[in-house]
């Protein structure tokens, strides 16, 4: 069975700080993994997917294999990053499953 | 494209009432996602449908919830009766392709039991 794990709940820093908001997986095959963000009562929107090694305002995200996660980053936190990030782990042919997400607050 | 388009928006209703969420995905995806978000539990996933067929439903939680897909550009979920613990943030996410396609989601339904 796959799980996704955000071992934080909240996760405050000041603004100009390093961010990195933690997602560790667990499933047997070859995953494919994505970061979603949700702003104060939007919808959840994709932020990244490992495949496409990109970086999306700023994030990046690294798949490790060995340690099996895929813990977000961003060098230098702006107040517009405060949201939910979701971490989703793609196994089978269509689901997803989510991690519980963590509470990005960054403080002025 | 409007995008994934949900209704209503917000839902308050009594306990042991009917409740439908609606849902028209965007216009040739081939996959529809029900997920339920709240505080304690995240983002649950409670039924996908592929090409209009349900695929898994495990997610659901009791014999209260069901949910069709009666034609590619419509889907509900329905729960009967409702109760106060179904108090939640229900997404409805739609996507075309295998699994590296990106989900795209509607705004919610934010429903209240009382």
């Amino acid at each position: 069975a796959q799980r996704v794990t955000q071992p934080e709940k909240l996760l405050s820093v000041f603004k100009g700080a390093p961010v990195e908001l933690k997602c560790n997986y667990s499933y047997s095959g070859s995953p494919e993994l994505f970061w979603y963000v949700q702003y104060s009562r939007q919808r959840l929107q994709l932020l990244l997917r490992h495949i496409s090694r990109e970086s999306i305002k700023g994030f990046t995200a690294d798949l490790n294999k060995g340690e099996t996660s895929f813990h977000l980053k961003k060098p230098f936190a702006q107040e517009e990053d405060s949201a939910m990030y979701y971490c989703a782990l793609g196994a089978g042919s269509y689901q997803l499953t989510f991690g519980k997400g963590t509470k990005l607050s960054v403080i002025p | 494209d409007a995008g994934v388009i949900q209704s209503p928006r917000h839902e308050v209703t009594e306990m042991g009432q009917e409740v439908t969420l609606r849902c028209k995905p965007i216009s040739g995806h081939n996959s529809l996602f029900w997920y339920r978000q709240t505080m304690m539990r995240g983002l649950e996933l409670l039924i996908y449908f592929n090409n209009n067929v349900p695929i898994d439903d495990s997610g659901m939680p009791e014999d209260r919830f069901s949910a069709k897909m009666p034609n590619a550009s419509f889907s509900t979920l329905k729960i009967q009766p409702s109760e106060p613990r179904d108090s939640a943030v229900y997404f409805c996410a739609s996507k075309f392709g295998g699994l590296g396609s990106p989900l795209h989601f509607g705004n919610g339904t934010r429903l209240t039991v009382t």
